[in-house]
């Protein structure tokens, strides 16, 4: 199986900053990586797939880039309601792995 | 408007089964794989399996980790999805959902249901 390892584990910012979240991925995922947004009591949302391409209705402050191992998700000036959690996913192959997540507080 | 209504959770004792549904609408069900994923109380989710469209035969895929355990069908003339989960262990307590596949991820997902494994 492909493990999925995000980094930081949680993350405190303010409104108006702008973040970034790392996923690497064990083995080489050829830009197959998938990004979502979770709030409380809520399902994902999905963001970003193919690495980089915006999902239809996700705001464009949110963007993907990364290859073979190592991905990054990027949130620009932050909007209150970007404060949730976030989850890397292997979409290379099966079994679809998912990164343990990262938790966006609001400092 | 593409919806998924999950169905069919709740308490159960280990060892017991449990069947959930899915209810799909608003689109063409028969066009794309489906999937079930589970996410524990706090924690990442997991994905458990698709089944696949008819151009490919509506075939079957599972994680390793529930693979004989649970079983994944369809109906297309309902256009409903099920997954038949048996031997459950408290380890299997989470939230479920269904959700569409796009060929990377998952871009429906329904609301959830709960399942508790629990005596």
């Amino acid at each position: 199986d492909i493990q999925m390892t995000q980094s930081p584990t949680s993350l405190a910012a303010s409104v108006g900053e702008s973040v970034t979240i790392t996923c690497l991925a064990s083995e080489d995922i050829y830009g197959s990586l998938v990004w979502y947004q979770q709030k409380p009591g809520k399902s994902p949302q999905l963001l970003i797939y193919g690495a980089t391409i915006l999902e239809d209705g996700i705001p464009s402050r949110f963007s993907g880039s990364g290859s073979d191992t190592q991905y990054s998700l990027k949130i620009n000036s932050l909007q209150p309601e970007d404060f949730a959690s976030y989850y890397c996913q292997n979409g290379l192959s099966t079994p679809r792995t998912f990164g343990a997540g990262t938790k966006l507080e609001l400092k | 408007e593409v919806k998924l209504l999950e169905s069919g959770g709740g308490l159960v004792q280990p060892g017991g089964s449990m069947r959930l549904s899915c209810a799909a609408s608003g689109f063409t069900f028969t066009d794309f794989y489906m999937n079930w994923i589970r996410q524990p109380a706090g924690k990442a989710p997991e994905w458990l399996g698709f089944i696949r469209n008819k151009a490919n035969g509506y075939t079957t895929e599972y994680n390793p980790s529930v693979k004989g355990r649970f079983t994944i069908s369809r109906d297309n003339t309902q256009n409903m999805l099920y997954l038949q989960m048996n031997t459950l262990r408290a380890e299997d307590t989470a939230t479920y959902y269904c959700a569409t596949d796009n060929n990377w991820g998952f871009d429906y997902w329904g609301q959830g249901v709960m399942v508790t494994v629990s005596s």
